[in-house]
């Protein structure tokens, strides 16, 4: 299995900041993967983390609003950019182990 | 095409009965199909998987239920207990290309004690 430390767990922000969310897995990984959780809502992919190269973003998500680093296989971070009350969510970070997804404990993000 | 529908959006039992969460997809080319339990503050976690090739897959008290024709598979928690209270998620994962999860809504489930 792989064990997924994500930092921090929670924020509180004000809007027009920037939050660097931190995920570190216990494993050398190929792929890391970057998902929202709004309120209720189910999880939605943000974007796919390949070590050594730019990530790959889903429809309705930028580079510019979410920039990712990938600096190694156990380590990934999100950026959320110039934020909004529209980015309070729970950020989550996942990893692909054999098949199997394993996600860290999420950041709780609150913009006000 | 991508999708995966799942059913009911918010379900409550009572201890000891049975919980049926539906999921449904479009896509063929998946070939994995993981349910997922995520309790208030914690990430999902894996709570039973199966591959196309098999009907049925039991793990203690779950239940993965699958109908390949009709596209469809389902989960099923016997005696369901106030600690199965948790959101449920399907997935559907196609294993010859990104591993990208696809997941369902979410069934929010409350076992009343």
């Amino acid at each position: 299995s792989a064990v997924i430390s994500q930092k921090p767990s929670r924020d509180i922000c004000q809007r027009g900041t920037s939050l660097t969310i931190q995920c570190q897995v216990d494993s050398q990984v190929t792929m890391m993967f970057w998902y929202r959780q709004q309120p209720g809502q189910s999880l939605t992919l943000i974007a796919t983390a390949n070590q050594g190269s730019e990530a790959t973003y889903e429809s309705g998500f930028v580079i510019d609003k979410f920039p990712i680093s990938r600096p190694n296989l156990t380590f990934s971070t999100l950026t959320v950019s110039n934020m909004s009350p529209e980015d309070s969510s729970i950020y989550l970070c996942s990893v692909e182990w054999q098949v199997e997804a394993f996600f860290g404990q999420g950041t709780r993000l609150t913009v006000v | 095409q991508q999708q995966v529908k799942q059913s009911p959006q918010s379900l409550i039992v009572q201890k000891g009965g049975i919980s049926i969460i539906n999921c449904a997809y479009e896509n063929t080319a998946f070939d994995y199909f993981p349910w997922y339990q995520q309790f208030p503050g914690k990430g999902p976690a894996l709570l039973i998987a199966i591959r196309p090739d098999v009907s049925e897959k039991k793990e203690g008290r779950f239940t993965i239920s699958f109908n390949k024709s009709a596209k469809q598979f389902s989960l099923h928690i016997m005696d369901s207990q106030p600690g199965d209270s948790a959101t449920y998620f399907c997935a559907a994962v196609s294993t010859s290309g990104t591993y990208k999860y696809i997941f369902g809504t979410g069934t929010r489930l409350k076992v009343l004690a």
